[in-house]
């Protein structure tokens, strides 16, 4: 099966710092690929859809300079929070669409715990 | 936009009987739906999935129907197992994955 890859898996930072997590398609190319935040119990949040070559396109009430995606390649994103804030701690999931098919496929998922 | 909407949102079962869960989706340019499994603190999985052209599909325990006019499809699980026990999201799709949207989840509980 298609596999994604998400790092790092945990991260703890200090408030006021920038943390930087990758998304990965290990196996096939993923011209879009989804970001979506998670709180305990709840559904998928999808924060922003990220195409390759292009900006992404960002979710009502998700400030895009807070939350930087870029899609550089057809098997890479990246998701910088900046300036973390203990409110941004979440479960962070990442999803690839294998190009031209819908088949989504996500990665591990990143724990931030922002003190 | 899609719209899907998921019911039960909760769900709990003894061991052995079946479990039905039903989402209803509304653009009918929809033509993938998957159903994904998710563990606590745990990627979703995709489990099963369906594309418009075809009205049931089954694997082992897991089945899913489609109903293309009543905007319908249901993921059925027989013979539930404790290790079933998650949550549980379906989506609607196009070929394109530009309008993947989520129902809001099944929580799916197997009681020994």
């Amino acid at each position: 099966g298609a596999v994604v890859s998400q790092h790092p898996s945990r991260v703890i930072c200090k408030s006021g710092t920038s943390v930087k997590i990758e998304c990965r398609s290990l196996d096939f190319q993923a011209t879009t690929m989804f970001w979506y935040r998670q709180f305990p119990k709840q559904s998928l949040m999808l924060m922003a859809t990220s195409n390759e070559g292009s900006k992404a396109t960002y979710e009502q009430g998700v400030e895009k300079d807070k939350f930087l995606i870029n899609h550089a390649s057809l098997t890479l994103s990246t998701l910088t929070v900046t300036s973390a804030h203990p409110e941004d701690s979440s479960f962070y999931i990442c999803s690839a669409e294998r190009t031209g098919t819908g088949e989504l496929f996500f990665g591990e998922g990143s724990r931030l715990t922002v003190l | 936009g899609e719209n899907v909407e998921q019911h039960p949102s909760t769900l709990s079962v003894q061991e052995g009987d079946s479990a039905v869960i039903k989402c209803t989706y509304s653009d009918s340019a929809s033509n993938y739906f998957p159903w994904y499994k998710q563990e606590l603190g745990k990627r979703p999985q995709l489990i099963i999935d369906i594309r418009s052209n075809v009205g049931e599909k089954k694997d082992q325990r897991i089945a899913v129907t489609l109903n293309k006019t009543a905007k319908h499809f249901s993921l059925h699980i027989t013979e539930t197992q404790p290790e079933d026990s998650a949550v549980y999201f379906c989506a609607a799709s196009d070929n394109y994955g530009q309008n993947f949207v989520f129902g809001p989840g099944t929580r799916l509980s197997v009681l020994p």
